[in-house]
Parts: C-alpha cells; structure tokens; sequence
C-alpha cells in the first residue's frame, strides 16, 4: 500500500498569507496526486489534478508542484475562505493524506 | 446539474449490515465510475471501493475485502455500498464520489462528490 504524510498537521496564518503545503507519498506516484478542501460538515471539493493541474473554477491562488514522492500546495494570498482543511490524494491506489488544518492566526 | 444525492442518515447495532444509495443525475451514468470514501470522526479519507458503472465490475480496499459490496443499477443511475458485520469503528460519515474522467481512461480524481451518509454503529 502506499502510504501518504502531510506536513504540517496545523497551520495558523493570516489572510494575505502565502502558506504552503508538503505531502509525501512512500512511494513514487509519478504525477498522480490530487489536492482537495474540506470544510467541517462538508463533502471534499476538488482543487488540484495531476499534481499541477488546477480544476476548472477554482482560483488561480491555488498551485501545486512536484513529481514521484513530494508534492506541495501553495496558496498564493490566503483569503477568509481558504480557512479549511485540505488533504492529498494519490490515485494509484487512492489513499489520503491525514489532513493539513490551515486555522486564523 | 450534475449532482450525486446519497440516502439518509442510519444507525445499526454491531453485526448488522448497511446499505447506502447514490442517485447520479445531470450525466449520462455509465460513462463516469462511482467510488465510496468514509470518513471517521476527526480522521482521515478513506478509500473503500469503486464500480465500473457500465460493466457493474468492482474493486475493493483490502481493507474492507469480504465485508463490502458495490454494485450498481444503470436503470436507476444509483450506486450502492452495502458493509456488513458492523462494529463502532465504522462509526463515519460515508460519501460516494464520480471520476473526473471517462471510465476508459482509468482510475482518475473525485470531482463530483455526494452529501455524505452519516452511519453510527452503537448498541
């Protein structure tokens, strides 16, 4: 099985912020790698595909980088409704990240 | 529009089984495969399964291999995920979710997800 990890666990910024996100998968995934946000008492919303592609309607504040095993998320200029948590995904074998909560400072 | 509408909200005593739908609409069913993702209390996304909506085959986490079962029913655009031999742990929020891209084109990422399906296993 492949095995994910994010860093940080929490991330406490302010809006305007550039804040930035690392998963790493136990194994290369080559670009399989999507990123989502979740918000509490809601269903997971799609940001990210193949690693740097950004799905249609969201916003261009959001990017992603990396190939094989690291992977990063970066939020350009945190906006009030970016506070949420987000997690990656491989889709090889599709498991999670545990989740980064990025929470007001 | 293109949504993906899951049943209420059940509870279950330890041993049962569960059975929850997922109605697609707004796309043509068997074009986009439908997956199951649960997600306990505080914890992470969890893969369970997923069926080839046109060709009703299915693959499963091992995991959760022996007590799950995806099938579908093309007539009625709805997938359904049936656990069964029900403890506390699969106390969670259970979602289903349809890929980004066609069936033939491989596994893909959950672009489309349902409202979510609160199960509680309690005696």
């Amino acid at each position: 099985d492949i095995q994910m990890t994010q860093s940080p666990s929490t991330l406490s910024a302010s809006v305007g912020d550039r804040v930035t996100i690392t998963c790493r998968a136990s194994q290369s995934i080559y670009n399989r790698l999507a990123w989502y946000q979740q918000k509490p008492g809601k269903a997971p919303k799609l940001l990210i595909y193949e690693a740097s592609s950004l799905e249609s309607g969201v916003s261009s504040t959001f990017s992603g980088s990396g190939s094989g095993t690291e992977f990063t998320l970066s939020i350009s200029s945190l906006q009030p409704d970016d506070f949420a948590t987000y997690y990656c995904q491989q889709y090889n074998s599709y498991s999670f990240g545990p989740g980064t909560k990025v929470d007001i400072k | 529009q293109v949504q993906l509408v899951q049943s209420g909200a059940e509870v279950k005593k330890p041993g049962a089984s569960v059975k929850v739908s997922c109605k697609a609409s707004g796309y043509t069913f068997t074009t986009y495969a439908i997956h199951w993702v649960r997600q306990a209390p505080g914890q992470r996304l969890e893969w369970i399964g997923w069926v080839n909506t046109a060709n009703g085959n299915t693959k499963y986490s091992q995991k959760f291999h022996g007590r799950v079962t995806i099938t579908r029913d093309t007539s009625a655009s709805t997938a359904y995920m049936e656990l069964s031999s029900l403890r506390s742990e699969d106390t969670a929020v259970y979602y289903c979710a349809s890929d980004r891209a066609p069936i033939e084109a491989g596994g893909d990422v959950f672009d489309i997800w349902g409202q979510g399906t609160m199960v509680t296993v309690s005696a």
